[in-house]
């Protein structure tokens, strides 16, 4: 049971470059979530999703896409990466609306 | 989502029970108060969570006041691996919103 997976787990792009974010989970939870991290500052929601199928926006949603593939997979797209967007990224999933659990996490890296 | 207000850093000696506060005097009938941590460099993980009673897990004990409008996470017993920032979340969702939280240095 590897939880909540995410890849990579660093990556360095130049301006305008685009790539995805892959989160997995295998606790067959209904919700999963993207935040970020800025250094030295608590985590921003991005995208969330209640249910295969369905999508809804964090309160940080500008420059990024969404989708959930499956049950298990939720991805988090950025078409055209700005430095702006240099943060630590954190996958989560949740079976209730208490207690969400987390990725590892991707640090990206955007010159 | 109301708003809370936890201090910046707090020392603790190992062993000893580590009390982390958090006010959240706006918060409403059906907020929630969640506690998430998060060691160095790992995503968050949950602690515990309440909306009225006290609560108490393997982890940690909540205590709420009884106008709801503060709370306190207590570690009973501290070790250096509870170093972390804490976070005190108050909401009625599933849609947590982190603040800067407050980091704990357990200390030998």
């Amino acid at each position: 049971n590897a939880g909540v997976t995410q890849t990579p787990k660093f990556q360095v792009l130049k301006t305008g470059q685009s790539m995805t974010l892959q989160c997995a989970q295998d606790m067959n939870h209904n919700s999963m979530y993207w935040y970020r991290q800025d250094p030295g500052m608590g985590l921003r929601l991005i995208y969330y999703s209640a249910s295969e199928g369905t999508t809804d926006k964090g309160e940080v949603p500008n420059g990024y896409n969404v989708s959930r593939l499956n049950k298990r997979e939720f991805s988090l797209r950025l078409e055209s990466a700005a430095p702006s967007q240099t943060s630590v990224y954190f996958c989560a999933s949740s079976v209730n609306r208490w207690e969400q659990f987390f990725g590892p996490g991707t640090r990206l890296t955007v010159l | 989502d109301a708003k809370t207000t936890q201090p910046t850093s707090m020392d603790c000696a190992e062993g000893r029970a580590a009390n982390l506060p958090c006010n959240h005097s706006t918060i409403s009938g059906n907020e929630y108060v969640y506690w998430y941590r998060q060691i160095h460099s790992q995503g968050p993980q949950y602690i515990i969570h309440g909306l009225k009673n006290n609560e108490t897990n393997e982890m940690a004990s909540l205590i709420i006041t009884e106008d709801r409008k503060s709370s306190t996470l207590i570690l009973p017993h501290a070790t250096l691996r509870d170093t972390a920032v804490y976070y005190c979340i108050v909401t009625r969702g599933n849609k947590l919103v982190f603040g800067a939280g407050t980091i704990l240095r357990v200390k030998s």
